[in-house]
């Protein structure tokens, strides 16, 4: 009940594109949602993140979607750019279980071609 | 800008042997933790540190595991008998507080012979 489940595992999109990666979850007491970016050799960063509280969250190109009955929330990339080329963790956590206790999905690694 | 910084960056060892990660987290923060990620894997939980004690650990820290934070500056993960299995990249992170952001260091690759 733990697990937070992500797909895909990869993702080529073209410069322009959008990417879309989806995440679902079990545990109805997970009310943080994050997501982190993560390129090679580096930790992972906080990218974005919502409360499920609200359907939508952007920041700039960055979306998510998300849908509390469904239990499920996506990440959209508008206009991908190279730069976006890194691995992708959606993440879960709750008040309860404490914030910064993470669960992460398997993540997903995302290529822009120009 | 203030950042987590993890040393060393790639540790090999042998199996049975303890070793000591290192990390420092950004300086006003008050919370610790760390994380590790098998190579290919999902980033994983491990602990949680605040005030001189664990405030959370997952079933992954076993009494193999150990944290400290020997001085004002550093926080150490210990493992005390390495395994082959023990070998993945181990995160650092700290916050300011337990409901913001926290703040990964660059990992130590950990590889057990």
């Amino acid at each position: 009940q733990q697990q937070v489940k992500q797909s895909p595992q990869s993702l080529i999109v073209q410069k322009g594109g959008i990417s879309i990666i989806n995440c679902a979850y079990e545990n109805t007491a997970f009310d943080y949602f994050p997501w982190y970016q993560q390129f090679p050799g580096k930790g992972p960063a906080l990218l974005i993140a919502i409360r499920p509280d609200v359907s939508e969250k952007k920041e700039g190109r960055f979306t998510i979607s998300f849908n509390k009955s469904a239990k499920q929330f996506s990440l959209h990339i508008m206009d991908s750019q190279p730069g976006d080329s890194a691995t992708y963790f959606c993440a879960a956590s709750s008040r309860s279980g404490g914030y910064q206790k993470v669960t992460f999905g398997t993540g997903t690694k995302l290529q822009v071609i120009p | 800008e203030p950042e987590v910084t993890q040393t060393p960056s790639h540790q090999v060892t042998q199996m049975g042997q303890e070793v000591i990660l290192r990390c420092v987290p950004i300086s006003n923060h008050l919370y610790f933790y760390w994380y590790r990620q098998i190579l290919g894997q999902k980033v994983e939980f491990l602990v949680s540190f605040y005030y001189n004690e664990i405030s959370d650990k997952s079933e992954i820290f076993d009494d193999q595991f150990s944290v400290e934070r020997p001085d004002g500056s550093n926080f150490t993960l210990k493992i005390r008998s390495t395994k082959l299995e023990d070998s993945a990249m181990y995160f650092c992170a700290s916050s300011l507080d337990a409901e913001l952001e926290a703040f990964f260091g660059q990992g130590t690759r950990l590889t057990v012979v």
